[in-house]
């Protein structure tokens, strides 16, 4: 069975950093694209990052860009956002979601995390 | 990157059917066969539904169906049930090589 733990999220005031981190397991980790997807409070989803098997690619939304990195070890089957320069709008449960179902893909995802809260406030 | 629009709601009889549209452009849902829709309770992850437009992974009932013309995809839930009341979300596969998500339906079941 497919799963993924998020954890690293908290209380944070604005302009301080953060690191999440996704432990998966039951799956070939290293075979599949990697996404963080968020949610704001009440909101709906947006794609935050993703990257491939490699790490030889990895792509952001321009709200992010500079601010946030992606990253991932898969020696650990674990996948990581460090989130700096946070922002008040950044404030988001985030959620840690495999590419699927196929290896090449990076636009679905059929398996997801539960997700960990991120309150950045002063 | 804008978001794909959906309608923020809609509802159903039980045993209706539904169709929840999703409307794009050409640099994403008309231009790629790459539309998923995703199904959200309160508090929990989103499920994925459909996939590569009108595929159904494992274990979704075959209630549930997509299809696209041009810009616009769709999903349809047959035979409503009080259990498939939930938000859902569509996504595609965009020019920018990158993925966006619709702004979400909530679909009530009366």
């Amino acid at each position: 069975e497919v799963q993924l733990v998020e954890s690293g999220g908290g209380l944070v005031q604005p302009g301080g950093s953060l690191r999440l981190s996704c432990a998966a397991s039951g799956l070939r980790f290293s075979s599949y694209w990697m996404t963080w997807v968020r949610q704001a409070p009440g909101k709906g989803l947006e794609w935050v990052a993703n990257m491939n098997q490699d790490g030889s690619e990895r792509y952001y939304v321009d709200s992010v860009k500079g601010r946030f990195s992606i990253s991932r070890d898969n020696a650990k089957n674990s996948l990581y956002l460090q989130m700096n320069s946070l922002r008040a709008d950044d404030t988001a449960v985030y959620y840690c979601a495999k590419g699927g179902p196929r290896t090449t893909t990076k636009e679905t995802f059929d398996y997801w995390g539960q997700g960990t809260l991120v309150t950045v406030s002063s | 990157q804008s978001a794909l629009t959906q309608p923020a709601s809609v509802s159903g009889s039980p045993g209706q059917s539904i169709t929840i549209s999703c409307t794009g452009t050409s640099s994403d849902v008309g231009g790629y066969n790459y539309v998923s829709w995703y199904q959200q309770h309160p508090g929990k992850a989103p499920k994925l539904m459909i996939y590569d437009v009108s595929s159904r992974p494992s274990g979704v009932s075959n209630r549930f169906s997509g299809s696209k013309s041009g810009n616009t995809a769709s999903l349809t839930i047959s035979g409503l049930q009080a259990e498939d009341e939930a938000d859902y979300y569509c996504s595609s596969y965009t020019s920018s090589d990158t993925p966006v998500f619709g702004g979400g339906t909530k679909l009530t079941v009366l």
